[in-house]
């Protein structure tokens, strides 16, 4: 039930267009949604996180969709780069839990140019 | 811009042996973190510290592990008896606040490789 499932595992786009990652979770005690970018030989840096209470969150070409019924949210990049070729973490926490984040499986996307 | 740092970036020890994973969190921050990520694989939880005892822990972080905050500014993990599947990159973060919006910075890792 603290398991966060994303896809795809990888994605591929051209430079311009829009890369959409998505996650699902069982656990409706999270209440932290945050996603982390991570390049190669690097620790994971926090890009943009939401909580329940709003269905999206929007930060530049960022942005997380929230979908609280169906325990799903994505994380959409507008105007993808080549730049923004990296690995991508979804995560969620509950409160009072040490602020454990459970991370899902990662997406590596590549832009192409 | 203040940073979470780790050293060594890379350790290579022999099965059996004890390592001790160094970090210095950001400066006024509260809560401390470790984390791991086997090559390829998610990150996973280890431990969260707080105010100078362990807040959680995950299964991962057994006998075999310990944390410790020795002076003021480091914030090690110790694993007294390394075995093979414990290698794997470690992240150290922490956080100014607890809670959702206690955003967790991570260093850079330390690549332990256990021969």
């Amino acid at each position: 039930q603290q398991q966060v499932k994303q896809s795809p595992q990888s994605l591929i786009v051209q430079k311009g267009g829009i890369s959409i990652i998505n996650c699902a979770y069982e656990n409706t005690a999270f209440d932290y949604f945050p996603w982390y970018q991570q390049f190669p030989g690097k620790g994971p840096a926090l890009l943009i996180a939401i909580r329940p209470d709003v269905s999206e969150k929007k930060e530049g070409r960022f942005t997380i969709s929230f979908n609280k019924s169906a325990k799903q949210f994505s994380l959409h990049i507008m105007d993808s780069q080549p730049g923004d070729s990296a690995t991508y973490f979804c995560a969620a926490s509950t409160p009072n839990a040490g602020n454990m984040l459970t991370f899902g499986g990662g997406t590596r996307l590549m832009v192409k140019p | 811009e203040p940073e979470v740092t780790q050293t060594p970036s890379h350790q290579v020890t022999q099965m059996g042996q004890e390592v001790i994973l160094r970090c210095v969190p950001i400066s006024n921050h509260l809560y401390f973190y470790w984390y791991r990520q086997i090559l390829g694989q998610k990150v996973e939880f280890l431990v969260s510290f707080y105010n100078n005892e362990i807040s959680e822990k995950s299964e991962i972080f057994d006998d075999q592990f310990s944390v410790e905050r020795p002076d003021g500014s480091n914030f090690t993990l110790k694993i007294r008896s390394t075995k093979l599947e414990d290698s794997a990159m470690y992240f150290c973060a922490s956080s100014e606040l607890a809670g959702g919006w206690g955003e967790q910075f991570f260093g850079p890792g330390t690549r332990l490789t256990v021969l």
